[in-house]
């Protein structure tokens, strides 16, 4: 069965760095998003990627984040300047239409250490 | 903003039982969707069932039901024949008529004893 994947499963930056974390969403998908959770807490949205720009974002998603499409297959958030806050499970999912009944497959998660 | 909470951090249910798992949601919307996901230790979410609101009646999937109840804002869990493979962490998630964003209640962890 078709997956999202991410990569890496174990990211560790130093805060004030710049980090990417990627995803290859399942390959017939077209609706695309990020969630992140911080540990002990609840799975939060970020952003939601259609047709090569964002079509919702959260009041978390502000400039320090962006996300990308650079080719076919992936789809990636950067977060600039990290923080010690920005620790957080981050969890990328793709869906196949916009309809509210449409599942969203999530991916395994990138966990992100900020030291 | 649409709240989704689940008040059982933990559960345990011995193997070949039934257990039920609850969650409960706010919002003003008429229409909209929820969903539980399964999160076992391997971390990827899985969808378990989906429920519309229009629907009256109760979702199954085999041995994963719903009791969803409009008017209580209630959308519980029952699994049903308990089994080891079922031991993870359970997101009960809410989606709206529109918009893309899922909204998680902070998640219930289902051991099974075996």
């Amino acid at each position: 069965e078709p997956e999202v994947t991410q990569t890496p499963s174990h990211q560790v930056t130093q805060m004030g760095q710049e980090v990417i974390l990627r995803c290859v969403p399942i390959s017939n998908h077209l609706y695309f998003y990020w969630y992140r959770q911080i540990l002990g807490q609840k799975v939060e949205f970020l952003v939601s990627f259609y047709n090569n720009e964002i079509s919702e974002k959260s009041e978390i998603f502000d400039d320090q984040f962006s996300v990308e499409r650079p080719d076919g297959s992936n789809f990636t958030l950067k977060i600039r300047s990290t923080k010690l806050e920005d620790s957080a499970m981050y969890f990328c999912a793709s869906s196949a239409g916009q309809g509210s009944f449409q599942p969203q497959h999530f991916g395994d998660g990138t966990r992100l250490s900020i030291l | 903003a649409q709240t989704v909470t689940q008040s059982q951090p933990e559960m345990s249910v011995q193997e070949a039982e039934t257990v039920t798992l609850s969650c409960t949601y706010d919002t003003s919307e008429s229409d909209y969707y929820l969903f539980w996901y399964k999160q076992p230790p391997s971390r990827q979410m899985i969808l378990v069932i989906r429920q519309e609101a229009y629907k009256q009646q109760n979702a199954t999937e085999n041995r994963f039901s719903v009791n969803f109840q409009k008017a209580a804002k209630s959308f519980s869990l029952k699994i049903s024949d308990s089994q080891l493979g079922d031991a993870a962490m359970y997101f009960c998630a809410y989606r709206g008529n529109t918009g893309n964003q899922f909204y998680f209640g902070t998640g219930t962890s289902l051991t099974v004893i075996p």
